[in-house]
């Protein structure tokens, strides 16, 4: 069976620092990964997938991932926050492009200080 | 553009008591979901909808109960509440094999 782990709660960064939320994945194939952003009171927003190709995805809002199958991660970047980034994210793993099989992290709640 | 719409977006029971927690899109997808959000847990699948007049369970459908309207609506009806399923309830949307889900704003449910 398929899982995701977010190794962080919380975090918090300073606006204009850069970014980096950690995904880890366990699944034995070649996994399709999602970013899901959640703005406090709202649903969720898709930020990025992965499906194939190139192992560095640009999402919205300046938001980039990098796949990296020998560490089994999907890390979130960003190099400038900015205040309106506060918002819990979740990492996603399916086994296919079927939002069906879709398995959801635990999510990280991302701090601004201004 | 609306999207996903929910209602109600909070809802306070009494444990026993039923409700509906009620989903609508307009973008023409065929899947739908209901997922339940609680704190740590992440979202977890209730039931999806692949299509109009199908539905199947998720990961935790003890307690609930789904119908597919049509295209367009679908349904989550808790026939007799119990204080573990107070919690953040979202529906969502999705074209098959695109991966991407369109959420709702989420509806606030706590049972006393």
């Amino acid at each position: 069976a398929q899982s995701v782990t977010q190794p962080d709660i919380h975090i918090t960064v300073s606006e204009g620092a850069s970014l980096e939320l950690r995904c880890n994945y366990s699944y034995g194939a070649t996994p399709y990964l999602f970013w899901y952003v959640q703005s406090p009171g709202q649903g969720l927003q898709l930020l990025l997938k992965y499906f194939s190709g190139d192992t560095l995805v640009q999402g919205i809002k300046g938001f980039e991932a990098e796949f990296k199958r020998s560490q089994s991660s999907f890390n979130l970047r960003k190099p400038s926050v900015h205040w309106s980034d506060a918002a819990e994210y979740f990492c996603a793993v399916g086994a296919s492009g079927s939002a069906r099989q879709l398995t959801f992290g635990s999510g990280t709640q991302l701090t601004v200080l201004p | 553009n609306a999207g996903v719409t929910q209602t109600p977006k909070f809802q306070v029971l009494k444990t026993g008591q039923s409700m509906t927690l009620q989903c609508a899109q307009d973008m023409n997808h065929n899947s739908m979901y209901w997922y339940r959000q609680d704190p740590g847990m992440g979202l977890r699948l209730i039931y999806y909808s692949a299509s109009e007049g199908t539905t199947d369970k998720g990961e935790v459908p003890n307690g609930y109960n789904v119908s597919r309207l049509n295209k367009r609506e679908f349904s989550l009806r808790l026939e007799s509440a119990a204080p573990s399923q107070t919690s953040v309830y979202f529906c969502a949307s999705s074209e098959e094999g695109r991966g991407e889900l369109f959420f709702g704003e989420g509806s606030r449910l706590t049972v006393l």
